[in-house]
């Protein structure tokens, strides 16, 4: 079956160190993003890429880093300059139609 | 710039009753428009689209929107609510000119379906 795969579902991680979040898709899709999801706040755009080899800031990429080195794959880093890196990470593709987007399952990421 | 804005944070409706979740936006010209479906700790999925056209959408699960231009507003509903519609509801307001999965979403709207 097609989908967005995203691993792990739970991380824990001690302050000060980078994790890296793992998604990818065998949907054929373009465009790949991330989002994060904090209580109350909706979800909010951390990375985008439209295609490999190329993304783009979203609202809030201070503190992470992303690449796009194959189309099915687009890994989040969580580095130690995010200053409130707990919470949950959702990762979304698309096509260039008007489909709108699919979301994986989350991975929560605790940082203790 | 856009923004989304889903008025209530938390809604209680009995089983079989009928719902309605608040949704406004803004947008400098027609936007495109969703509605997500999120259960506790999963991902999103998407209960239906507008894009233009119709302004009374279909979506999954027997939900429905309508988009009124003059009131900046898509609205979900839907008749009689099963208490598997429990979950948070997201409105957002897509892209027209950028890329295809780039929103904005409303800061959700809780549904605890009672018996």
């Amino acid at each position: 079956d097609g989908g967005i795969t995203q691993s792990p579902k739970y991380l824990f991680r001690k302050e000060g160190q980078n994790v890296t979040l793992s998604c990818e898709q065998n949907l054929n899709h373009d465009a790949m993003y991330w989002y994060r999801q904090d209580p109350g706040q909706g979800l909010r755009l951390i990375y985008y890429s439209q295609i490999v080899n190329d993304f783009q800031k979203g609202d809030i990429a201070e503190g992470y880093s992303v690449s796009r080195e194959k189309k099915e794959s687009f890994p989040l880093t969580v580095t130690s300059a995010q200053k409130n890196p707990t919470a949950f990470y959702l990762c979304a593709s698309s096509t260039q139609d008007r489909v709108g987007a699919f979301f994986g399952q989350g991975t929560r990421l605790t940082v203790v | 710039a856009q923004s989304v804005t889903q008025p209530d944070i938390h809604i209680t409706v009995s089983e079989g009753a009928s719902l309605e979740l608040r949704c406004n936006y803004s947008y400098g010209a027609t936007p495109y428009l969703f509605w997500y479906v999120q259960s506790p700790g999963q991902g999103l999925q998407l209960l239906l689209k507008y894009f233009s056209g119709d302004t009374l959408v279909q979506g999954i699960k027997g939900f429905e929107a309508e988009f009124k231009r003059s009131q900046s507003s898509f609205n979900l509903r839907k008749p009689s609510v099963h208490w598997s519609d429990a979950a948070e509801y997201f409105c957002a307001v897509g892209s027209t000119t950028d890329s295809w999965g780039k929103f904005q979403f409303g800061a959700g709207t809780q549904v605890v379906v009672t018996p």
